[in-house]
């Protein structure tokens, strides 16, 4: 079980909107450490989606966008496609393990 | 384009040594903080190792400590994953990836490899 917990699913219609959590602690998200997302298609590596908890690198749409407050992150994405079934993960710094942390990830489904 | 390479991986048995490298181009090397990322068959990412662009600051998972030496050549634009007494539980696909927040503390990895295989098995 990861340190960083997120939901194992969430799911929306097209068009729709969803969140992904990812719950740390006062070791990591909850120190003020920076969260990261990614997004990941089987057999590929993983793909930066948000960067330094609210930043977007450029290519990706502004669907996209991320938030935190205490140790609780999140990914929220707007205006579902079906090409955004991924699983995403989420990451940070943790203070006691002096390394970095991968959430489990979530598998986001368009019904 | 930025590119990242990975290459070394394979079969080895338990207690086993590999050497895996990652070339990068495109970019800057040196400038970069670099890392190994692997991911076991059907889990999510495990961040394994991070070294800075001068080889000043060298971090490791509990997990690999002890075991696995990260290093870099820079004239070479090269990175390095020597993968010493290896375990069933090293069996992942390893990434290198790239950090390109300039800080020391671990950020993103805005650039990954392919990704390649190393199967610890008897």
């Amino acid at each position: 079980q990861s340190v960083l917990t997120q939901p194992p699913s969430v799911s929306a219609a097209p068009g729709q909107s969803v969140s992904v959590s990812c719950t740390g602690n006062s070791s990591n998200i909850g120190a003020g450490y920076d969260v990261h997302w990614y997004r990941q298609l089987p057999g590929t590596a993983p793909k930066l989606v948000i960067y330094a908890t609210t930043n977007r690198p450029s290519g990706v749409p502004d669907r996209f966008s991320g938030s935190k407050s205490g140790a609780t992150a999140s990914l929220a994405v707007t205006g579902l496609h079906a090409d955004d079934e991924a699983i995403y993960y989420c990451q940070s710094f943790d203070d006691t393990l002096s390394g970095s942390l991968f959430g489990g990830g979530t598998r986001l489904t368009v019904l | 384009e930025v590119q990242l390479v990975e290459s070394g991986g394979g079969l080895v048995k338990p207690g086993g040594s590999l050497r895996l490298s990652c070339g990068g181009s495109g970019f800057t090397f040196r400038s970069f903080s670099m890392n190994w990322v692997r991911q076991a068959p059907g889990k999510g990412p495990e961040w394994v190792a991070s070294i800075t662009g001068s080889s000043s600051h060298i971090y490791y998972a509990h997990s690999v400590k002890g075991r696995f030496t990260i290093s870099r050549d820079n004239a070479k634009n090269s990175l390095y994953l020597q993968m010493d007494n290896l375990r069933d539980e090293d069996t992942a696909t390893y990434f290198c990836a790239r950090d390109p927040s300039g800080s020391r503390v671990i950020n993103w990895f805005d650039t990954w490899g392919q990704g390649i295989l190393v199967t610890v098995s008897s």
